[in-house]
C-alpha cells in the first residue's frame, strides 16, 4: 500500500521552543494532507487540513498561529508546534489524501507512524 | 450527533476464532464511505477495510470482511480466525460524499487471548 513517513517519531522538548513535524507522501503525490492529534486511549482529533499551494483549514478551536501548517510541495506538510507547552504534549498523526487508481486502488487516507511529542 | 459510534471500548477474543466490532454511523448524505483502520501499541494507524455506500456487496480483505447494512446504518468489522498479532485499537471512520475529512469513532481495543 501507499507509504506515508513522519519526522521524528520521537520528540522531547523544553517548553517554549517549537518543534516542526515532517509529513511526506513517499510513493504517491498528495494535494491534500491531513493532521491530527490523539489523546491516550482517545480516538484521533482533526487539527487541520493541509492544502498544497493554499493556506490551511483549521478545526473549530484549533490555533492557528500555535499549529503552522506549511504544504510546500505535493509530498510534504510541516506542522509547527510554536512555543510549544506542556498541554501540547500529544501524539501527532498526519495522513495524506491517496487519489486511488481508477478501477484498481479506492482513494483513500494513507496514515503516517506517528509523532509523539513530550513538551517538559 | 456523532457520526460514528463504536460502543464497545473493549473486547476480547480466543485466539482462532472470529469476532465482530460494531460500528454505525449517522449521515443524510447517500454518497459516503466508511473504513476501518487498525491501531497497533505502536501507534501507526493501519487501514484494513474500505466499503463505499453504493457497494451493493460487502467489502472483503482476507480475514477481514465489513458486515455492511445500509438501513441500520452500521458497518461492523468481523475478523476471522484471529490471531495474536490482531491486539490492537481498531476504529472506524467515514467519509462524506466528495469531502476531504475524515469522522473516526472512539475506538475498540481488541485483545486476542491464545
Amino acid at each position: 500500500g501507499a507509504v506515508v513517513s513522519q519526522h521524528p517519531s520521537w520528540v522531547i522538548c523544553k517548553s517554549g521552543t517549537s518543534v516542526k513535524i515532517e509529513c511526506r507522501s513517499l510513493d504517491f503525490q498528495a494535494t491534500t494532507m491531513f493532521w491530527y492529534r490523539q489523546f491516550p486511549k482517545q480516538s484521533l482529533m482533526l487539527m487541520a487540513t493541509s492544502n498544497e499551494g493554499s493556506k490551511a483549514t483549521y478545526e473549530q478551536g484549533v490555533e492557528k498561529d500555535k499549529f503552522l501548517i506549511n504544504h510546500a510541495s505535493l509530498t510534504l506538510s510541516t506542522l509547527t508546534v510554536t512555543s510549544a507547552h506542556p498541554e501540547d504534549s500529544s501524539f501527532y498523526i498526519c495522513s495524506a489524501k491517496s487519489p486511488g487508481l481508477a478501477g484498481v486502488v479506492r482513494e483513500t487516507q494513507y496514515f503516517g507512524p506517528g509523532t509523539r511529542l513530550l513538551v517538559l | 450527533a456523532q457520526k460514528i459510534t463504536q460502543t464497545q471500548p473493549g473486547m476480547f477474543v480466543q485466539e482462532k476464532e472470529a469476532v465482530t466490532l460494531d460500528c454505525t454511523y449517522d449521515t443524510s448524505d447517500p454518497s459516503y464511505g466508511l473504513f476501518w483502520y487498525k491501531q497497533p501499541s505502536s501507534g501507526e494507524m493501519i487501514f484494513l477495510i474500505y466499503q463505499g455506500s453504493y457497494d451493493q456487496q460487502n467489502a472483503t480483505e482476507g480475514r477481514y470482511s465489513l458486515n455492511f447494512q445500509k438501513a441500520r446504518k452500521s458497518a461492523n468489522l468481523v475478523i476471522s480466525a484471529s490471531q495474536l498479532g490482531d491486539s490492537a485499537m481498531y476504529f472506524c471512520a467515514m467519509r462524506e460524499g466528495l469531502g476531504n475529512q475524515f469522522y473516526f469513532g472512539t475506538g475498540t481495543s481488541l485483545t486476542v487471548i491464545p
